[in-house]
């Protein structure tokens, strides 16, 4: 069962535009979600993060919200730039003690267009 | 501060043959762990440990082995491989003091013919 979905494969975006990725999840129990960005060839980078008693986070031009009672929540990159082009993954983890199951989406590849 | 290194970055197996891939870090983080990256699929827990000498299961562990002797290394074993291995693998490492900050190492594109 997949408890963390990306249902947007793709997204393209204009240079200078917002960029809106969007996940949904079914485990109530995640008191943790991670956004990572990876690019080709190289291992995922951590982005931002935000925790379930919280509905916003902001850093720089990432924001991510969350909308507990939806089990959804989204990644807004403003504005969108080149260098943003990359495939973005939700993450979600239970963080008690010694459990490592951090469970990923399926990734959205977003695209920037100059 | 090299960060996770992981070695190889490529390679080719045939079917019934057995690898270790690498996995090291200089971050003296106490928790590691090995994911696969398939298409459509995300990234799959296969083991993970929270310190040396400790190991467990993730989601996918069958074919896998792992082992923990020192904090900076965590190698995978690919016991016999099977073409369901082709992947690319990373492993990432974190610091016990936060659920967060995962490093993740660059990948080893693993296929097997």
């Amino acid at each position: 069962d997949q408890q963390v979905k990306q249902n947007s494969p793709s997204l393209s975006v204009q240079e200078g535009r917002i960029s809106i990725l969007n996940c949904d999840y079914t485990n109530s129990m995640f008191d943790y979600f991670l956004w990572y960005k990876k690019y080709p060839a190289e291992g995922p980078t951590f982005l931002i993060s935000i925790s379930s008693i919280k509905d916003k986070n902001e850093d720089g031009r990432f924001t991510v919200f969350l909308n507990k009672s939806a089990k959804h929540l989204s990644l807004h990159i403003v504005p969108s730039q080149p260098g943003d082009s990359a495939v973005y993954f939700c993450a979600a983890i239970i963080s008690n003690f010694g459990n490592e199951k951090l469970t990923f989406g399926t990734g959205t590849r977003l695209t920037i267009i100059p | 501060n090299a960060g996770v290194t992981q070695t190889p970055k490529f390679q080719v197996l045939k079917t019934g043959q057995s690898m270790t891939l690498q996995c090291a870090q200089d971050m003296n983080h106490e928790y590691m762990s090995w994911y696969r990256q398939d298409p459509g699929m995300g990234l799959r827990l296969i083991h993970y440990s929270v310190g040396a000498g400790i190991t467990d299961q993730g989601e996918v562990p069958n074919g896998y082995n792992v082992s923990r002797s020192t904090t900076e290394d965590f190698p995978l074993r690919l016991l016999s491989a099977a073409p369901s291995q082709t992947s690319v693998y990373f492993c990432a490492s974190r610091s016990a003091g936060t659920v967060l900050g995962y490093t993740f190492g660059s990948g080893t594109r693993l296929t097997v013919v």
